[in-house]
């Protein structure tokens, strides 16, 4: 099955710096790549996605990058806010009807003002 | 729209007792997922329903724990019976078949089992 792991699990940057967390996924035949967004005492919440065959996508500070060959993901906050405090999580998925995310362990980011 | 809804939002309860989460998806959404969150396991995939069809229930920890959709709008997660370790936040999320993809968590369960 699939395995999804994430990295780093803490991550700590002052306000105004870039933030960036990685992810790697183990099949192959994954093609659908989720980034929620936690925060404390909260539900996850969809911030970006990435479908297989697109390699970049961007939303504002967020961006996503995909690396098909390699197997691995990333995302990417620019001009960090404490807002941006949370934990984000990946996901890794295959469309076989209902989506069945795998998640990665999560990372913690704490931005300093 | 409501959004996903669960209930209760929090449960005491003590070991050996039967615990029963309910979750209403999003109207119109045929796939409902129940996670469990924790500190040391993060967020696991327990068991997900497809038209009300449990498609995956590999990641339902044991026996104690059993759950049912016997509709589009209502599904239920039994622990039966509870014991200290399975304190954790559950959450239910839904989704529907095709773009978007995405899942929608409901607020979650917050469950302690002394």
């Amino acid at each position: 099955g699939e395995n999804v792991e994430q990295h780093p699990s803490t991550l700590s940057v002052q306000e105004g710096d870039s933030a960036v967390i990685k992810c790697t996924y183990s099949d192959s035949a994954s093609n659908y790549f989720p980034w929620y967004k936690q925060e404390l005492g909260k539900r996850p919440q969809l911030i970006i996605d990435i479908r297989s065959n697109v390699g970049e996508k961007k939303d504002q500070r967020i961006a996503v990058t995909l690396n098909k060959t390699a197997k691995h993901f990333s995302l990417h906050i620019t001009e960090t806010q404490p807002e941006d405090s949370a934990v984000y999580f990946c996901a890794a998925s295959r469309h076989l009807g209902g989506q069945n995310f795998v998640f990665g362990p999560g990372t913690r980011l704490s931005v300093l003002p | 729209d409501a959004g996903v809804i669960q209930s209760p939002r929090h449960e005491v309860t003590e070991m050996g007792q039967e615990v029963t989460l309910r979750c209403k998806p999003i109207s119109g959404h045929n796939s409902l997922f129940w996670y469990r969150q924790t500190m040391m396991r993060g967020l696991e995939l327990l068991i997900y329903f497809n038209n009300n069809v449990p498609i995956d229930d590999s990641g339902m920890p044991e026996d104690r724990f059993s759950a049912k959709m016997p509709n589009a709008s209502f599904s239920t997660l039994k622990i039966q019976p509870s014991e200290p370790r399975d304190s954790a936040v559950y959450f239910c999320a839904s989704s529907l078949d095709g773009t978007p993809y995405e899942q929608y968590f409901g607020p979650g369960t917050r469950l302690t089992v002394t």
